[in-house]
């Protein structure tokens, strides 16, 4: 079973710029969330999606954006990029049963470098 | 006070030896808790899941769940030095985010 993958693994952009990153999540995970790692700061979420609506939403401002497509994969769009948004990007799915948020299993991220 | 606290470390422990690694949550309506380890530069990789009270053994790896004091706790046996990295606490409630502490670093010294 194919996991969790993630592209582009490694980007550079200049301030400014916008970015998109793309993760496919494991077949028949529904829920894909986003997270923000950059060193010393620890997993930041960033939001959730299941079934085409963000469900979950983090406290990052309006330039970092998602959206999930029907067959579950999901981008995550960066706007006016600042040398701030450095991180590893990490998309992760999993697969919710009933009420119950069951194991998430991540990708290997996207290292963004902004200079 | 953050929802998911864990001590940064580091914590050394002898290779052979038990590693206690211990979380506190904040949200008593908390369902779901898990255990991951993260090597440096890499992804964040599961080691174990539970959701109810007690223990949980996985191998040389044991999650204990106490939601009466809210604490959970992961315990590796005979540890190894490539046992050697960050290990995260995550907690979610239904259908909220899943939370993620800020890790323990453990080092297990040869």
């Amino acid at each position: 079973k194919a996991g969790v993958t993630q592209t582009p693994r490694y980007l550079i952009k200049t301030r400014g710029q916008q970015v998109t990153l793309s993760c496919s999540p494991i077949s028949g995970h529904r829920s894909v969330s986003w997270y923000q790692q950059t060193p010393g700061q620890g997993l930041q979420f960033l939001f959730e999606y299941f079934s085409e609506t963000q469900r979950n939403k983090g406290n990052f401002p309006g330039r970092f954006s998602g959206r999930q497509f029907s067959n579950s994969r999901s981008e995550m769009n960066v706007s006016t990029l600042e040398l701030g948004d450095s991180a590893l990007y990490l998309c992760a799915s999993s697969l919710q049963l009933g009420q119950m948020n069951t194991e998430a299993f991540f990708g290997q991220g996207t290292r963004l470098t902004v200079v | 006070q953050k929802e998911v606290e864990q001590n940064s470390g580091p914590l050394s422990v002898p290779e052979g030896a038990i590693a206690s690694l211990n979380c506190t949550y904040s949200d008593r309506g908390s369902q779901s808790f898990f255990w991951y380890r993260q090597y440096s530069g890499k992804s964040p990789e599961l080691i174990m899941s539970i959701y109810s009270n007690g223990d949980k053994e996985d191998g040389r790896f044991t999650a204990q769940l106490n939601k009466a004091s809210q604490y959970v706790s992961l315990l590796i046996r005979d540890s190894q030095p490539s046992d050697s990295a960050t290990y995260l606490c995550a907690v979610s409630g239904g259908y909220q985010k899943v939370t993620f502490g800020t890790g323990t670093k453990l080092q297990v010294i040869p």
